[in-house]
Formats: C-alpha cells, structure tokens, sequence
C-alpha cells in the first residue's frame, strides 16, 4: 500500500535561513510525488511535481525538492525563507499508474519568524 | 493550469439535513475527485467521480452517504447526506488534467461545512 510521512508537524526557521521540509514515501511502483501548500482559510496550491527525470526539481516561489529513490525521500527546500512562507505544506504521491489517486501525507506547518 | 470553483464556499448546517457541493471546472478532465480534510487534519480521498457512471468510493465511504454526481467532463456534485457534527469538513474538488496536459492535479478552494 503507498505512504507517505512527514516526520515533523511543525518546522520553525528565521528568516533568511534555509529551510527543510521533510518526506518519505512507500509505493510499490514508480512514485509520482507533489508538494501542496495551504495558507489559512484558503484551498490547496500547487508548488511541485516529480514524475521522472532530474531528482532536483524547481517549483514555485523560490522552492524545490530533491527526490532521492535509495532513501525514498522527497524534502521540500528553499534556500532563504520568507515570513511569507510560513503556511501548511503537505507531501503527496501517487502511484505510477493512472488512477489520479494522490495519497497525502500529515502535514508539516512552517513557521517563518522575523 | 485548470481553474476550479466550489459552491457554496461555505455552509453551516442542522444535524439530519443534506448538503450539495458543487464542483465546477474551466476545462475538460480527465478524472475529478472529492476530498474531505477535517479539522487539523490531512486530505483523505472519499471518491473518484466518474462521468456517466457510478462513482467509485474508497473505503469508508458509501454511496448512501456521499452521493456522487458527475454528468460531463467539467462538472461534479458531492452530497453530504443525513449530516451530523462529525461531518464538518473542509471538502475539496480535485482535477487531474486537462486533457493532454502533463498529468498535474489541481485543487479547488474547498467548502467549509459547519454541522450544529
């Protein structure tokens, strides 16, 4: 059965300073991975993908995500956080196939202090 | 990227009555989805809706209680049917496409439903 885990509930940075968001995943195929972020009171939006090819992926507002299969990790990054970052990031795979079905992970809340 | 909108963006609702979400898409996709994210919580998937048939529910989640509707490939209905309390959610439409586009799944705003 596919997983996904965000180890951390809460990741707190200065701003300015580099940030990590951690995932690991388990899927029995080839993983298509995402990361969403949440701000308060608002939907989903989409920051990344990793389908296949270059296992660093740029994405959205400055982030990126490193997949790395032998760890099955895919940690969110950004190299100079912003107050403005600070929101609900949540880890996503599906599996290879075309179902569409996204499995998400707990979630992680950033917080960005000045 | 496909554009979503959710009516009503927001609800609060008696014990016993049913709600209908709608979902409404800019262009044509492939699948549409429905996901449920209680307070606090993560997104889980009630159902994938498929047009022109039966929806297929994962588990936990029945037809009886989470009616689904889906009559082209830009438009869905949720229903929250015989609500109680622990029903209040934030449920989100979810798009994978449009078709021939690369595969990305959108999500659209959500409704947040408050049952008393």
């Amino acid at each position: 059965a596919q997983s996904v885990a965000q180890p951390e509930d809460q990741v707190n940075v200065a701003e300015g300073n580099p940030l990590t968001v951690k995932c690991t995943y388990s899927v029995s195929g080839n993983p298509y991975l995402f990361w969403y972020v949440q701000y308060p009171n608002r939907g989903l939006q989409f920051l990344l993908k990793y389908i296949t090819g270059d296992n660093l992926v740029k994405g959205s507002y400055g982030f990126e995500a490193e997949f790395n299969k032998s760890q099955t990790s895919f940690h969110l990054k950004k190299p100079s956080a912003l107050v403005s970052d600070s929101a609900l990031y949540f880890c996503a795979v599906r599996d290879g196939g075309d179902t569409g079905k996204l499995i998400f992970g707990q979630g992680t809340t950033l917080q960005v202090k000045p | 990227s496909a554009v979503i909108s959710q009516k009503p963006s927001r609800d609060i609702c008696q014990r016993g009555t049913s709600l209908t979400i709608q979902c409404q898409v800019d262009s044509q996709v492939t699948m549409m989805f429905w996901y449920r994210q209680q307070p606090g919580q993560s997104l889980t998937l009630i159902a994938t809706a498929n047009q022109g048939s039966e929806a297929t529910y994962e588990s936990g989640f029945v037809i009886d209680k989470f009616p689904i509707s889906r009559p082209n490939l830009t438009f869905s209905t949720l229903t929250v049917s015989n609500m109680s309390p622990e029903d209040s959610s934030i449920y989100l439409c979810s798009v994978l496409g449009p078709v021939g586009g690369s595969g990305e799944q959108f999500f659209g705003p959500g409704t947040r439903l408050t049952v008393l």
